[in-house]
């Protein structure tokens, strides 16, 4: 079986830009999870959606949505773009969202 | 709001010597998780814990739970090159089910 699927791997883009990244759960698994990592950091919580509703929302400003698809991929938009965007983006799922999560290998954006 | 705290920030060990990284919370936990990370690499889910005083055991790696569920402990015996990485703790909040992360333990083997 796959595991979580991330694209794309890395992204550059300019200040003010928008940007889409795409994450595919486990099959099976209804619960994707967004989190933010700086370099030497902890991953940030940003977003938990499970069964195409959004059950948990970190401490990000508007800038940053997701949304979840029938077939329980996701996608998270951010606008906007800020220098201090630039962060490893990582993806997890899991069966029902509580219990281990399973990590893509994430999509490292670069905003210049 | 819910914050663990993770210590040490690094640890140097030589290969074949025992390494332990510890996090610990001012509340009670429901839960506590590891996760290791390879550098440059994604976070691997290791091991969750729920009972007071629970302890796992995988392989050369042991998880603690204490009994007060306030604290927990990952110890690796005899280090290998494969070991090397970082270390996390994390929290499932019951609100929102995000995880809140300790700040990680970086393991490094020294030449």
């Amino acid at each position: 079986d796959a595991g979580v699927t991330q694209s794309p791997t890395h992204l550059i883009k300019t200040r003010g830009q928008q940007v889409t990244l795409r994450c595919s759960p486990i099959s099976g698994h209804k619960s994707v999870s967004w989190y933010q990592q700086v370099l030497g950091q902890g991953p940030q919580f940003i977003f938990q959606y499970y069964e195409k509703e959004e059950r948990g929302r970190g401490n990000f400003p508007d800038r940053f949505s997701a949304r979840q698809f029938p077939n329980y991929s996701s996608e998270l938009n951010v606008n906007a773009l800020l220098l201090g965007d630039s962060a490893l983006y990582l993806c997890a799922s899991s069966a029902q969202g509580n219990y281990g999560y399973t990590f893509g290998s994430g999509t490292r954006l670069t905003v210049v | 709001g819910q914050q663990v705290m993770q210590i040490p920030q690094y640890q140097h060990v030589q290969e074949g010597e025992d390494f332990t990284t510890y996090c610990n919370s001012s509340t009670t936990l429901s839960n506590i998780q590891w996760y290791k990370q390879r550098p440059g690499g994604h976070p691997v889910f290791l091991i969750q814990l729920v009972k007071s005083g629970e302890v796992k055991k995988q392989k050369r790696l042991t998880f603690q739970f204490g009994e007060a569920k306030k604290n927990s402990s990952l110890h690796i015996t005899a280090t290998q090159t494969t070991d090397v990485g970082t270390y996390f703790c994390a929290v499932i909040m019951d609100s929102n089910y995000q995880l809140i992360w300790g700040a990680g333990t970086k393991l490094i083997i020294k030449p």
